[in-house]
Parts: C-alpha cells; structure tokens; sequence
C-alpha cells in the first residue's frame, strides 16, 4: 500500500525557515518524481513545487521560486521541502503527492498533509 | 500562467440527480487535464485524468469530457457521499495550475 506521511509543520515567524519531510512507502520511490502541493485555508490547492527521480531537475511556480527547494534522499525514501523567508502567504496545508506515472503530471497519491502557520 | 475558471463555486443537488461541474482553460490544454475530490477534513484523491480516463477505483458515474481549452466532469446520480469539494488541475505546462473549486452538497 503506498503511504506518504509528511512531518515538520508548526507555527513560524516571518521571515524564518522550516523544512518539511515526507516519508514514502509501498512504492519504488526511486522511480517516481515527486511533489508538494498546498492549500491556503479554506483555499484551493497549489501546486509548489516537483523533483525528477535522480533530484537533478527541480521546477517552481513563481511564488515560491528562489525561496523553496524540494530534495529528496532516494536512500531513505524521503522527500523534503526547505523553506525560506517564510510569509503570512505561505500558510497553508503542505502535501507530499506522486505524479501517476503517464507522462503527464496528475497526482494519484497524496499524504495527509502538514499544518504550517507563518506568523508572529 | 494558464488559468482554470472553474464553475460553478457550489452547487446543491438531490439524491439521485445528474451533476455538471466546468472548467475552462485560458489556453488549450490538449487533454491535460484532472479532476479531484476532496472531502471535508481530507486530501485530494484523484478522480478523472488525461479529461476522460477514470482513475482506478472511481466509480463509474464520475465521468470526464472536454477538449481545448473546456472541460466537464459528470456525476450521474448524485450519492450521499458524494459531497466534497472538486477541483480541476491542468498539467499542460508549469505551473500546474488549479481550479478554485466547486463545492458540491447534497440538497
């Protein structure tokens, strides 16, 4: 079964950092490129952020770019998302997703999610 | 950035009733297309992709349709647990992008 379980959310204040981790399991994580999704509260999703399966190409929205870096450690199983210079705006529900593996970037599974507050 | 208009933003429907949820794209998307359920307190789970393909374990009165830059998702008969929030996703291009959603209650 293929479970992802994200960790490291809490309350933060502007302009600081927190680094999310999401430990995968039932699937070959190495083959698989990666991602974080958000969700403002009461907000619709977006998404933040996507790793290949070696980790050499990453890809940002705007919003997040040169702030945000995804990682991941194929030996572990584990992906992580650091984030800088934290804003009021980054506060939102952080998921770990898995691209369904078709060629074209659809999420087939999903975490439970990681609650981050930015604020003072 | 392509934007997707999703519509409408909540809708009411009755057991048993036949639902249409839209989404247009600023540009065409070429079929790139996903919709997703979210139930209240949970995390997306993917429905439709590629517009049509029925993710494994849907039920078969979820569909898809569209092309271009429109596109629809069908529920045909309307079920209790039916009730969530849905939202489209393209994945045309960076950034993916999503729909604000459409919250879906049971009348």
């Amino acid at each position: 079964e293929v479970q992802l379980v994200e960790s490291g959310g809490g309350l933060v204040q502007p302009g600081r950092s927190l680094k999310l981790s999401c430990a995968a399991s039932g699937f070959t994580f190495s083959n698989y490129y990666m991602a974080w999704v958000r969700q403002a509260p009461k907000k619709g999703l977006e998404w933040v952020a996507t790793i290949s399966t070696s980790g050499s190409r990453t890809y940002y929205p705007d919003s997040v770019k040169g702030r945000f870096t995804i990682s991941r450690d194929n030996a572990k199983s584990s992906l992580y998302l650091q984030m800088n210079s934290l804003k009021s705006e980054d506060t939102a529900t952080y998921y770990c997703a898995r691209p369904k593996p078709i060629g074209t970037t659809v999420f087939d599974y999903w975490g439970q999610g990681v609650m981050v507050t930015v604020s003072s | 950035d392509i934007q997707m208009t999703q519509s409408p933003a909540s809708l009411s429907a009755s057991l048993g009733e036949t639902v249409s949820i839209e989404c247009l794209a600023s540009e065409g998307i070429s079929n790139d297309l996903a919709w997703y359920q979210q139930k209240s307190g949970k995390s997306p789970q993917l429905l439709i992709y590629a517009a049509s393909r029925l993710q494994d374990g849907v039920p078969s009165r979820f569909s898809g349709s569209g092309s271009g830059t429109r596109y629809s998702l069908k529920i045909s008969g309307m079920q209790p647990e039916d009730e969530a929030d849905y939202f489209c996703q393209q994945s045309y291009k960076y950034p993916y992008t999503f729909g604000a959603g459409t919250k879906l209650e049971l009348k």
